[in-house]
């Protein structure tokens, strides 16, 4: 199984400034590799696929990178709206899909 | 707008079969390019993926959950469906229905509400 580790846990961030979510696999997952957000009581909403490719109406403040084993998601002025939680999903190794274990964006 | 809603009893006793039914609307779950899953979601964790399926039967299963779970689907009703045998307090999560992308990549591009399962006698 890949596991899939996200840092930090949680992140504090003021209205405005940039958020840096890490996401890193225990073994390389080439480029596939997806970005959720989660709010409280809702269905996780699809951001990123093939790591850096933004869904249908994801806002631009919103970009992911890496390859590999390593990637981040940058949400780079963060709205009241962004404040959630966040999984990150590699689909290379199938059927054994995983999922990080979040990291929640709080306002500081 | 594609839309998947879950459907089932909140509450299982442990030893017990858990079932649950994802009734699809606004698209057809008889769709070549779509893969529908069930991921799982603990009260305060993250999220399991538990099994996927095509519309023609054939189904996917995490190593992990593979002996107790069995999914399938009716594509007269556009539905799909979760048991999940031999249940314990581990197995209470929200779950969640969605459909896998299209262009044949294995993220989930729609998602269900989900709907809370309490293991408890």
């Amino acid at each position: 199984e890949i596991v899939m580790t996200q840092s930090p846990a949680t992140l504090s961030v003021s209205p405005g400034e940039r958020a840096t979510l890490s996401c890193r696999a225990s073994q390389s997952v080439s480029s596939n590799l997806a970005w959720y957000q989660q709010k409280p009581g809702q269905a996780p909403r699809l951001l990123i696929y093939g790591a850096s490719t933004r869904a249908t109406g994801i806002p631009a403040r919103f970009s992911g990178s890496g390859s590999g084993t390593e990637f981040t998601l940058i949400i780079s002025s963060l709205q009241s709206e962004d404040f959630a939680v966040y999984y990150c999903q590699q689909y290379n190794n199938w059927p054994g899909l995983t999922f990080g274990g979040g990291t929640k964006v709080e306002i500081k | 707008q594609l839309q998947l809603q879950e459907s089932g009893p909140g509450l299982v006793k442990p030893s017990e079969t858990l079932s649950l039914t994802c009734t699809v609307s606004g698209g057809s779950i008889s769709s070549r390019s779509y893969y529908w899953g069930w991921i799982r979601q603990p009260p305060g964790k993250g999220l399991e993926w538990i099994g996927s399926i095509y519309y023609d039967g054939s189904a996917y299963y995490s190593p992990s959950l593979k002996i107790r779970v069995t999914i399938s689907v009716d594509t007269s009703k556009n539905q799909f469906s979760l048991k999940l045998s031999s249940v314990t307090a581990a197995d209470t999560a929200v779950y969640h229905c969605a459909r896998r992308s299209g262009d044949g990549w294995y993220y989930f591009d729609y998602w269900g509400q989900g709907t809370l399962v309490t293991v408890s006698s």
